[in-house]
């Protein structure tokens, strides 16, 4: 079954800062990997989705990257702001089954 | 669009007693799905709805726990009997095709089990 790891499991930076968030998965055979983004006491938003058989996305600030063979995905933040604090969370489909595996989550922080 | 909409946003009863959440998923889209986030266990799937069908209800925990879709616009989760360990937040997701697309979450209903 897939496992997701993301680190690190907490971020605090100042603003300003570029940050790379990580996301780790056990098994690459994956269709597509999407990042969230999770406010405290609210439901989660879809920030990118990266299909197999692309290597990055952008939007706007946000970039991430997939790495599939060595199972791994990063989301790039440029110049953070302290609006960017949230948990962001990276899932993955579980192969054969219709499922999304999801990461614990990597809590950040940034301050003014 | 008013996105995914959840009912209640909380919810505490005691244990024994039947809990019912609702959600509305966003008109045009053809799945549901149902999550369980918890602290220990982070988020994970209940059941998804394709087509008003249930496609994988393998993360429903118990005989406890049901799950409906009667319509396109509208999915219930129950609990019946409620206990401690239930406590959590419940979201309802929906996506435009299948489990493979975006999906959008609502609000969340988080549920208190005394």
């Amino acid at each position: 079954k897939q496992e997701v790891t993301q680190i690190p499991a907490a971020l605090s930076v100042p603003e300003g800062e570029n940050l790379v968030l990580n996301c780790s998965f056990t098994d690459s055979a994956i269709y597509n990997l999407q990042w969230f983004r999770q406010d405290p006491g609210k439901g989660l938003t879809s920030l990118l989705l990266i299909q197999s058989s692309q290597r990055e996305q952008t939007s706007g600030r946000l970039n991430a990257s997939l790495d599939k063979s060595s199972g791994r995905s990063t989301l790039y933040i440029a110049a953070s702001q302290p609006g960017d604090s949230a948990t962001y969370l990276c899932a993955v489909p579980n192969s054969g089954y219709s499922t999304l595996t999801f990461g614990k989550g990597t809590m950040l922080l940034v301050s003014p | 669009d008013a996105g995914v909409i959840q009912s209640p946003r909380h919810e505490v009863t005691e244990m024994g007693q039947e809990v019912t959440l609702r959600c509305k998923p966003i008109s045009g889209h053809n799945s549901l799905f149902w999550y369980r986030q918890t602290m220990m266990r982070g988020l994970e799937l209940l059941i998804y709805f394709n087509n008003n069908v249930p496609i994988d209800d393998s993360g429903m925990p118990e005989d406890r726990f049901s799950a409906k879709m009667p319509n396109a616009s509208f999915s219930t989760l129950k609990i019946q009997p409620s206990e401690p360990r239930d406590s959590a937040v419940y979201f309802c997701a929906s996506s435009l095709v299948s489990w493979l697309d975006t999906q959008y979450f609502g609000p969340g209903t988080r549920l208190t089990v005394l």
